[in-house]
């Protein structure tokens, strides 16, 4: 699986867009890139993946660069809830082990 | 409700001493793993299985077993754990394949201390 790269945190005001960016420029063809969040030591979550296209979903929007290279989640209107870690991972289309790789993730901390 | 069930949520127990963590999804998923989880290290696989009866090793296997015998269940197994198994575990299924809808759902996790 193609790795990534997240910066290692950052904040936003509650109420406002987040835009967690991701950059995963040895992504090949056959692999979505997904995203998770982990809530303090809570079972990872599933928010949203895609492949080449934008997707949308009642959690969070994914923003996909047209050459793949890069992606953006955003969550449009945060909040305190939202203090997470989030993990963005590119996993293959097919394969016998469906295995998500962590990297570190980014820690979003969303402040009153 | 869809969900990933882990038993125990927390556990003390000694050096030596056999255990087993159970796991149990109602999603009729095909694809089980374990994940476990420690500080500076992220979360490492432990052991996968691809269906029923199909098991196979992950990146930190050792010290571990598992089993599918049902679909639904996919304990895992400490026969003598060791301090460095202190960890946070997770149980996690999802359809086969990586392509769509197959989102992974997660347990709440099992914190296990050997002492």
């Amino acid at each position: 699986d193609a790795k990534t790269t997240q910066p290692p945190s950052m904040d936003c005001a509650e109420g406002r867009a987040a835009n967690l960016p991701c950059n995963h420029s040895t992504i090949s063809g056959n692999e979505y890139v997904y995203w998770y969040r982990q809530i303090h030591s809570q079972g990872p979550q599933y928010i949203i993946h895609g492949l080449k296209n934008n997707e949308t979903n009642e959690m969070a929007s994914l923003i996909i660069t047209e050459d793949r290279k890069s992606s953006t989640l955003i969550l449009p209107h945060a909040t305190l809830r939202d203090t997470a870690v989030y993990y963005c991972i590119v996993r293959a289309r097919t394969g016998a082990n469906s295995k998500l790789t962590f990297g570190k993730g980014i820690t979003l901390s969303v402040r009153p | 409700e869809a969900q990933v069930t882990q038993n125990p949520r927390y556990l003390i127990t000694v050096t030596g001493k056999k255990l087993t963590v159970t796991c149990s999804q109602n999603m009729n998923h095909e694809y089980m793993s374990w994940y476990r989880q420690d500080p500076g290290l992220g979360l490492r696989q432990i052991y996968y299985s691809m269906n029923v009866e199909v098991t196979d090793k992950g990146d930190v296997p050792e010290g571990y077993k598992v089993s599918r015998k049902e679909k639904r269940n996919f304990p895992l197994i400490l026969e003598s754990p060791s301090p460095n198994q202190t960890s946070l575990y997770f149980c996690a299924s999802s359809h086969k394949g990586g392509g769509p809808h197959t989102e992974a759902f997660f347990g709440q996790g099992t914190r296990l201390t050997v002492v």
